[in-house]
C-alpha cells in the first residue's frame, strides 16, 4: 500500500520559516493537502491542491509538490502555528494520511 | 456555514459493533460538489481514513477495515452513519466526520470537520 512519510518534529523560532516535509513514491504526480490540527481540535485544511490555500488561511502558508516530496512552509512563523501537520494524498482510490509533524515554535 | 456534529455511543464492549452518526447542517449534503467520510484518530496518534460515502449512496472504504466497516447515508434527515463490527481495543480512538470537495484529478480534500467523539472499546 501507498505510504507518506513526514518527519515527526519540525523546531522553528518565531519569525523564522519552517519547512514540513512529505515524501512518497512520485509523490509529485499526485495532489497533496496540509492539514494543522492544535491540541484538542479537529483537524483544519491549510494547503490543498500542492498549492492552494483555503479562505481564512494566512498568506504566510504555502505548500509545493514535485517528484517524491511535497513541502508545506510556513513564513514567519508565529507562536499561534504551533501544531500537529498531516500532508495527505490519494492513491487507488483510497486516502492516505502521513504520520504527523509535531511543529515547535521556540 | 456547514456544521458537522457526531453522536453515538461512546463505550462499546469488545466483538460488538461501534455505530455512530454525523448530521450535517447548513446546506450542501445533496451536492454533487461533495461527498462525506469518517477518519479516526487514536489517542496521541495521526489520522486514518475510514470511508467515504457519496451522496448517491456508493462507498469506498480502507482496505484494511473494510470487512468490518460499513457507511450509509440517510438523506432525509441530512445524516451518514458509520457501523464497525468485531471492535477491539485498538479500534478505540476520536472518530471524525468531514466533508470532501470533489476535486478533478483526485484533489480532493477535507474541508470541514465534526468536533469529534471519542469511542472506548472495553468490557
Amino acid at each position: 500500500s501507498y505510504e507518506v512519510t513526514q518527519p515527526p518534529s519540525v523546531s522553528v523560532s518565531p519569525g523564522q520559516a519552517a519547512s514540513i516535509t512529505c515524501s512518497g513514491d512520485k509523490l509529485g504526480d499526485k495532489y497533496a493537502s496540509w492539514y494543522q490540527q492544535k491540541p484538542g481540535q479537529s483537524p483544519v485544511v491549510v494547503i490543498y491542491q500542492d498549492n492552494k490555500r483555503p479562505s481564512g488561511i494566512p498568506e504566510r502558508f504555502s505548500g509545493s509538490n514535485s517528484g517524491n516530496t511535497a513541502t508545506l512552509t510556513i513564513s514567519g512563523t508565529q507562536a499561534m502555528d504551533e501544531a500537529d501537520y498531516y500532508c495527505q494524498a490519494w492513491d487507488s482510490s483510497t486516502v492516505v494520511f502521513g504520520g504527523g509533524t509535531k511543529l515547535t515554535v521556540l | 456555514q456547514v456544521q458537522l456534529q457526531e453522536s453515538g455511543p461512546g463505550l462499546v464492549k469488545p466483538s460488538q459493533t461501534l455505530s455512530l452518526t454525523c448530521t450535517v447542517s447548513g446546506g450542501s449534503f445533496n451536492s454533487d460538489s461533495y461527498y462525506w467520510s469518517w477518519i479516526r484518530q487514536p489517542a496521541g496518534k495521526g489520522l486514518e481514513w475510514i470511508g467515504r460515502i457519496y451522496t448517491r449512496g456508493s462507498t469506498w472504504y480502507n482496505p484494511s477495515l473494510k470487512s468490518r466497516v460499513t457507511i450509509s447515508l440517510d438523506t432525509s434527515k441530512n445524516q451518514f452513519s458509520l457501523k464497525l463490527s468485531s471492535v477491539t481495543a485498538a479500534d478505540t480512538a476520536v472518530y471524525y466526520c468531514a466533508r470532501v470537495v470533489a476535486v478533478a484529478a483526485w484533489g480532493d480534500y477535507f474541508d470541514y470537520w465534526g468536533q469529534g467523539t471519542l469511542a472506548t472499546v472495553s468490557s
